[in-house]
């Protein structure tokens, strides 16, 4: 059975960057889409980007083009998301999710950021 | 970009009652190799999103058979048979292929 377990919370400034990590296990790894997916506090869900490992092809929401990267380490099963600029909007939660159809998620990483 | 759009936002529901959600798209979710990407996510209080249902109508192995989901096209719907307590949560319907836009959510509630 897949799990994706994802780093702890991270507290950043303003203008910062923070790299969120999501190791898999239990599973293959390297032939699955991992998508990142956020959520502000009391808000919906958004859909940040995604990597397949295999290939190391990304695709980003247009919305974070130029600001968000998403790579993979296959030694480990360990997908990252590096966001920078932060601003205090970019305060969410931070979820990874697998395969093309996304399942399972990671628990969640809650990122905050404040001057 | 296409737009999805859930109904209602808000679904108070009694213990025993079915219940549905509706979702829309702005344009055809049938994709180029005639499958429909349309998924469907419950979000319990607390908790990360969970898949329900893949391609319209495909249930999950862990999701009860009281879920159901239907549509084509432009319109789809998840259902549930008779709501239990445990399905109190936020409902998300997904575009399963790029720009993977989700709905606003749909909060379910026991009345």
């Amino acid at each position: 059975q897949v799990q994706l377990v994802q780093s702890g919370a991270e507290v950043k400034k303003p203008g910062s960057s923070v790299k969120v990590s999501c190791k898999a296990s239990g599973g293959t790894f390297s032939t699955y889409t991992i998508s990142w997916v956020r959520q502000a506090p009391g808000q919906g869900l958004e859909w940040m980007g995604k990597i397949i490992p295999m290939f190391g092809t990304t695709d980003y929401a247009q919305k974070f083009q130029g600001r968000v990267t998403i790579t993979t380490d296959e030694s480990t099963s360990t997908a990252y998301m590096e966001l920078r600029s932060l601003r205090s909007e970019d305060t969410a939660f931070y979820y990874c999710a697998r395969g093309a159809t996304f399942d399972p998620w990671g628990q969640g990483t809650l990122v905050t950021v404040s001057s | 970009d296409v737009v999805m759009t859930q109904s209602p936002l808000s679904l108070p529901v009694t213990l025993g009652q079915p219940a549905s959600i509706s979702c829309r798209s702005s344009q055809s979710l049938v994709y180029s190799d005639g499958n429909t990407y349309l998924n469907w996510f419950q979000q319990r209080p607390g908790q990360s999103p969970r898949r329900l249902i893949y391609k319209v109508s495909n249930r999950d192995s862990g999701a009860p058979d009281r879920f159901s989901g239907s549509g084509s096209g432009t319109d789809f719907t998840l259902k549930i048979s008779r709501v239990e307590a445990e399905d109190v949560g936020v409902y998300y319907c997904m575009l399963g292929t790029h720009p993977y836009t989700f709905g606003q959510g749909t909060k379910l509630e026991i009345k």
